[in-house]
């Protein structure tokens, strides 16, 4: 079975820095992988998609890789701002089978001015 | 377009009541999804439907029943509700992005507390 940890659980920076997030997952029989947004109180919000053969995707300030030998994807956030605050959560379908993705539990980001 | 849309973003329930969450997307996707998203639980499927017709349980389906009605609509019925239902409920759904792979599109929730 699927399991899909995200590191740290919080974090809380000032502003201007660049962070990075991490999702590891256990098995790497992936289809893709889907870095999602939530802020407090909403739904997902969609940032990022890998495919299982990329290495890479870039959208803005955000920049996802991954690495599917090591069951490991990061997302990097360049040059934080207070608005970047809200849980990042990951998602990862078996490449096989129906589209059922496993989320990790997020990381909570609080960026203070 | 609207993408996916749950109706209603508030409910509060006695515990015995029974009521319908009602989940509709746009965007002619085949798959759709129930989540329930707990503190310290993160998102747990309840049920998913692959394409109109068709519906599988998720790891937590005890207690709720699904219908499928069409493509676009995807309903979740909680027949008799029990404290242990207070959650945050999510619709999703899901097809082929334009890069060729699967994406996932959530709506805004349904913020459910069982009394």
């Amino acid at each position: 079975k699927q399991e899909v940890t995200q590191i740290p659980a919080a974090l809380s920076v000032p502003e201007g820095e660049n962070l990075v997030l991490n999702c590891s997952f256990t098995d790497s029989a992936i289809y893709n992988l889907q870095w999602f947004r939530q802020d407090p109180g909403k739904g997902l919000t969609s940032l990022l998609l890998i495919q299982s053969s990329q290495r890479e995707q870039t959208s803005g300030r955000l920049n996802a890789s991954l690495d599917k030998s090591s069951g490991r994807s990061t997302l990097y956030i360049a040059a934080s701002q207070p608005g970047d605050s809200a849980t990042y959560l990951c998602a990862v379908p078996p490449s096989g089978g129906s589209y059922i993705p496993t989320f990790g539990r997020g990381t909570s980001l609080i960026v203070h001015p | 377009n609207a993408g996916v849309t749950q109706t209603p973003k508030f409910q509060v329930l006695k515990t015995g009541q029974s009521m319908t969450l009602q989940c509709a997307q746009d965007m002619n996707h085949n798959s759709m999804y129930w989540y329930r998203q707990d503190p310290g639980m993160g998102l747990r499927l309840i049920y998913y439907s692959a394409s109109e017709g068709t519906t599988d349980k998720g790891e937590v389906p005890n207690g709720y029943n699904v219908s499928r009605l069409n493509k676009r609509e995807f309903s979740l019925r909680l027949e008799s509700a029990a404290p242990s239902q207070t959650s945050v409920y999510f619709c999703a759904s899901s097809e082929k992005a334009g890069t060729g792979g699967y994406e996932q599109y959530f709506g805004p929730g349904t913020r459910l507390t069982v009394t």
